[in-house]
């Protein structure tokens, strides 16, 4: 049963445009929130992250919003560029524990030129 | 600049070797974990390490064993490789402290054959 889905394997959007990649998480254990990317042939590198006691972390072109009560959250790039083409994770901790992240099955995104 | 290094980018292998997979990070962190990734499944927990000599099951151990024997290396074995642990696996490493921004840093990710 996974605790943490991404249900859209891939989005294609316009260069300039916003890119939203979305994340849902069963577990009410889960407070703090990860967004990876990855690209071909390489490890995941972080991008963003949110606490479960805020609604909304933002750096640059990356925003992440929580909505603790849908158990949703979700990733806005704006504008979009190119190189954002990556494979995006979205991964989860539960509260207490400084151990192992469950992860997504990961979003592409294609952001054409 | 952290760094975790995975011993090898691409290895292949014949069904039923013995494999190791190493991985070494200069963080001195407490937490190492390894992933596998597949299409569609994402990065699925192997197995993880909160300390030397320590190790829990992740959520796909079988076929798997792992070895810390040091603080800053961790390695995975495969028994007996077989075809359906072709993939492309990912070390990570974590401070032991739980703050904000201490993120997981992963590995390059060493893609395997097993043919």
């Amino acid at each position: 049963d996974q605790q943490v889905k991404q249900n859209s394997p891939s989005l294609s959007v316009q260069e300039g445009r916003i890119s939203i990649l979305n994340c849902d998480y069963t577990n009410s254990m889960f407070d703090y929130f990860l967004w990876y990317k990855k690209y071909p042939a390489e490890g995941p590198t972080f991008l963003i992250s949110i606490s479960s006691i805020k609604d909304k972390n933002e750096d640059g072109r990356f925003t992440v919003f929580l909505n603790k009560s849908a158990k949703h959250l979700s990733l806005h790039i704006v504008p979009s560029q190119p190189g954002d083409s990556a494979v995006y994770f979205c991964a989860a901790l539960p509260r207490g524990s400084a151990r192992q992240l469950t992860f997504g099955s990961g979003t592409q995104l294609t952001v054409l030129p | 600049d952290v760094k975790v290094t995975q011993s090898s980018r691409y290895l292949v292998k014949r069904t039923g070797e013995k494999v190791f997979l190493e991985c070494v990070q200069d963080m001195d962190h407490e937490n190492m974990f390894w992933y596998r990734q597949d299409p569609g499944l994402g990065l699925r927990l192997i197995y993880f390490s909160y300390d030397v000599k320590m190790k829990e099951k992740g959520d796909i151990p079988e076929g798997y064993s792992v070895s810390r024997e040091k603080k800053e290396r961790f390695s995975l074995i495969l028994e007996s490789a077989s075809t359906n642990q072709t993939s492309m696996y990912l070390c990570a490493s974590r401070d032991r402290v739980f703050v904000v921004g201490s993120e997981a840093f992963f590995g390059q990710g060493t893609r395997l054959t097993v043919v």
